[in-house]
Parts: C-alpha cells; structure tokens; sequence
C-alpha cells in the first residue's frame, strides 16, 4: 500500500520562475493537505483541499501561491515568481473523508531559490 | 485546537524506555491526542493517538491521565533510530480537522 507520494524531492529555481510541487495521495484518501518548513523552523499548516474543492486556504500566502486537487490526477500547489524566502521543505499529507481519519504524510519535497 | 506543552528536549539511553511527557489542560472531551515524529529531513511519521484509554501499538504506547489533562507517549526499548522531534498534537475527530505543530520535543538517544 503505498504511501503519499511527491514529487520532485528537490526542486531548484531561479528567482522569478515558477514552482510546481505534486502530491498523491494514499489510495483511498480523498483529503490532502499541504504544510510548509522553513529551514530551522516548524511545520505550518497552508491548504486543506477535497478534489475539487479548497476547503481551508487560512495558512497560504496571500500572493503567488495556489493550490488544487483536480478530480482526477494529483494535488498541486504552484508557487509563482519564486523568491529566495520560498526555500523550504513542503509536505503533503493526506485522509479518508471520515472522522477518526488518521492524516499521513508524505517525505516532502524541498525547494531552493537561487 | 488546544495547547499543549512539551519539553525541548529529552535525553534516552539506547535500549531504555523514553518516556515523552505532554500538558494539554484546555482539551476538550471531542479532541483526540495525537503523536508524531519527524527525522531530520524526514516527513511527519504518525506513531500514535488516543482519547482517554491508554493505547498501544508496535511502535509505541500512549498514557493519558483520568483527566485527560496531560499524556505520556513511551518508546519502550528507545533504538539511535528513534532520534527525533516528537509532537504531541491535539486534534478535534471531525472530518478534515488540520493538525497544528507546536515546538515539540527534540529526543536523543545516545549509545
């Protein structure tokens, strides 16, 4: 049964180019949710998505980020005009649509602006 | 989501239980205990959670007080590969409830 998927691992990008980190989650979940790490610091909670819908965008910036989980296909969230502050480690995780839903996480992929 | 308060950082001798403690006064009786760990430049791994009978599975074992004030996460045989940030997180058992990193506690356990 395979876990929460992402890629890339590692993403490189020059300032002002764009990100795009995807995320599957485990079979059968149909929630996914998105949390940022800067370096040396916690995990910050950004976007809860269902497919189609953002059910809680609370933690994203307010600029150049978005985020979607289509009815088909893997979430992803898009970082615009990438700036050096983006650099970070981003994790996905996941859920059943049930309470008692444990949440998963996936290994992260970690972006570096240069 | 209440509060909880942990310690920094703790200290394990490899094959000694490592005994995690957590506050969470503020928890309200719809809101579950939960555990994680993360490995450096690893992702959140679930261990564990709880509502107010003590749980167990193969990883680990959670303690929570009649009150359900404060828990004890126990690793009981504590391996170099234990070494972690643990986070004990209260969560609301509703559809889609998020979960809420604090700080944590950085355990080491040393040979």
């Amino acid at each position: 049964n395979a876990g929460v998927m992402q890629n890339p691992r590692h993403l490189v990008r020059r300032r002002g180019q764009e990100a795009r980190l995807r995320c599957s989650p485990m079979k059968g979940h149909s929630h996914v949710y998105w949390y940022r790490q800067l370096p040396e610091e916690g995990l910050k909670f950004m976007v809860y998505l269902q497919k189609e819908n953002i059910i809680d965008e609370s933690g994203m910036p307010k600029e150049r980020f978005s985020a979607e989980f289509p009815k088909e296909g893997p979430s992803i969230l898009r970082i615009q005009q990438v700036v050096r502050g983006d650099s970070a480690a981003y994790f996905c995780a996941s859920s059943r649509d049930h309470s008692g839903n444990t949440i998963y996480f996936g290994e992260g992929s970690w972006l570096t602006v240069v | 989501d209440a509060k909880t308060t942990q310690p920094t950082s703790m200290d394990c001798a490899e094959g000694r239980a490592a005994n995690l403690p957590c506050n969470h006064s503020t928890i309200s009786g719809n809101e579950y205990v939960y555990w994680y760990r993360q490995i450096h430049s690893q992702g959140p791994q679930y261990i564990i959670h709880g509502l107010k009978n003590n749980e167990t599975n193969e990883m680990a074992s959670l303690i929570i007080t009649e009150d359900r004030k404060s828990s004890t996460l126990i690793l009981p045989h504590a391996t170099l590969r234990d070494t972690a940030v643990y986070y004990c997180i209260v969560r609301e058992e509703t559809s889609g409830s998020r979960l809420t990193f604090g700080e944590g506690t950085q355990l080491t356990v040393n040979p």
